[in-house]
């Protein structure tokens, strides 16, 4: 089953770290959107990429940027870490033409 | 600030009782999507409603989309433990690929 793949499952950084998180998408999709999900709450739109291009962009700091590749895989970096950045990242794979994401199980970020 | 609004935010019943979740916005949709998260994993999408008064069923689940296209509800017809979990609503305000997600409920259903 080709789905949603994220790495790493989980990650522990020191205030003022980087950390990059990697996501390949589901076999035919060409879209891949973050989300950060803070705990008990839902998730958050950080961006979103289409054809190696960020498309549209969440109320998120300059801190957090992305990639995508040609094989459609992204990437999201997040600089200079803060506590409050200790979530669950999820990354979301669709059709730019089509409705309805697939998850993957995310990466769950911890700051200490 | 959320933009859609979900209640109640924990529902915790006993198996076979009946159940309905709420999800309200100011902001109309071009289409709603619900999701059940476990523990430790990401979402997985249920239903996508795009009509305004439409109403899909899956299984004992029971999804309408309001009129106006601006809520939804998640009907749930004699809950089982296997029902447990966060129910996820999310809306497209005009781009279908970007979706803002409610705070969601988490349910619980006792044996």
């Amino acid at each position: 089953d080709a789905g949603v793949t994220q790495s790493p499952t989980h990650l522990i950084k020191t205030r003022g770290q980087q950390v990059t998180l990697r996501c390949s998408p589901k076999s035919g999709h060409d879209t891949v959107s973050w989300y950060q999900q803070a705990l008990g709450q839902g998730p958050q739109f950080i961006f979103q990429y289409y054809e190696e291009e960020e498309r549209q962009r969440g109320n998120f700091p300059d801190r957090f940027s992305g990639h995508q590749f040609p094989n459609y895989s992204s990437e999201l970096n997040v600089n200079a870490l803060l506590l409050g950045d200790s979530a669950l990242y999820l990354c979301a794979s669709s059709l730019w033409e089509g409705r309805g994401y697939t998850f993957g199980s995310g990466t769950r970020l911890t700051v200490v | 600030t959320q933009l859609l609004e979900q209640s109640p935010q924990f529902l915790s019943i006993q198996e076979g009782e009946n159940l309905t979740v709420y999800c309200n916005s100011s902001s109309v949709f071009s289409s709603l999507q619900w999701y059940r998260q476990e523990p430790g994993e990401g979402p997985v999408l249920l239903v996508t409603v795009v009509t305004g008064g439409e109403v899909k069923k899956l299984k004992r689940l029971t999804f309408q989309f309001g009129d106006a296209r601006k809520d939804s509800s998640l009907h749930i017809t004699a809950a089982q433990p296997g029902d447990t979990g966060l129910y996820l609503c999310a809306g497209a305000e005009y781009n279908f690929n970007k979706f803002y997600f409610g705070s969601g409920t988490k349910l619980n259903v006792k044996p």
